[in-house]
């Protein structure tokens, strides 16, 4: 059935440091990726998405690339700080509904 | 706050009850989705609506079922709790489907004793 996998669960880096969180997808009609970002306690908020006809959008500090061809799609944030640890989740378009990955632990240390 | 609230928002209970969270929003949106997460399993798919009255199955549906009788309204209940259940849920809603992103309810916690 339709899949999510993302790496890592957990990622640790110093502030300041780049941090890349990388997913793939199994259905080829998937055509838009979301991400959210989950702080400890609190629901899930989205912090950028792309569509399918797009290869890379940015959002200050975050950007996301896809490819398609090889069902890849990856979340990059730079000049990480403490206020970026949090839990964060891609997701996948399966027709009608979002098909989420396993999601990573980030922790940005001081 | 975001325009959807989930209630309760914790909830205690005993095996072989059947329990009914709910899902309110106010945007007006076509779709809705419960979700439940646990540690090491991320977000799964329980059921969804795509309107009034039509609603369809996730990826972990079994032991649960839903109705939607208002736009405003999603309703998911345990027809007799197991412990399997004890999960933190979450509602979210979209405006249309699958590709755009969704607005998430504050959740649910659940403890099946």
């Amino acid at each position: 059935g339709e899949n999510v996998e993302q790496h890592p669960s957990t990622l640790s880096v110093q502030e300041g440091d780049s941090a890349v969180i990388k997913c793939t997808y199994s259905d080829s009609a998937s055509n838009y990726f979301p991400w959210y970002k989950q702080e400890l306690g609190k629901r899930p908020q989205l912090i950028i998405d792309i569509r399918s006809n797009v290869g890379e959008k940015k959002d200050q500090r975050i950007a996301v690339t896809l490819n398609k061809t090889a069902k890849h799609f990856s979340l990059h944030i730079t000049e990480t700080q403490p206020e970026d640890s949090a839990v964060y989740f891609c997701a996948a378009s399966i027709w009608d509904k979002l098909i989420f990955g396993t999601g990573t632990r980030l922790q940005v240390f001081p | 706050d975001a325009g959807i609230t989930q209630s309760p928002r914790h909830k205690v209970t005993e095996t072989g009850t059947p329990v009914t969270l709910r899902c309110h929003q106010t945007e007006n949106h076509r779709y809705m989705y419960w979700y439940r997460q646990d540690p090491g399993h991320g977000l799964r798919l329980i059921h969804y609506s795509y309107g009034v009255k039509d609603t369809d199955k996730g990826e972990v549906s079994d032991g649960y079922s839903v109705s939607r009788s208002k736009t405003e309204d999603f309703l998911l209940t345990l027809e007799s709790a197991t412990s399997s259940q004890t999960s933190v849920y979450f509602c979210a809603i979209s405006e249309s489907q699958g590709n755009y992103g969704y607005t998430f309810g504050s959740g649910t916690r659940l403890t099946v004793v």
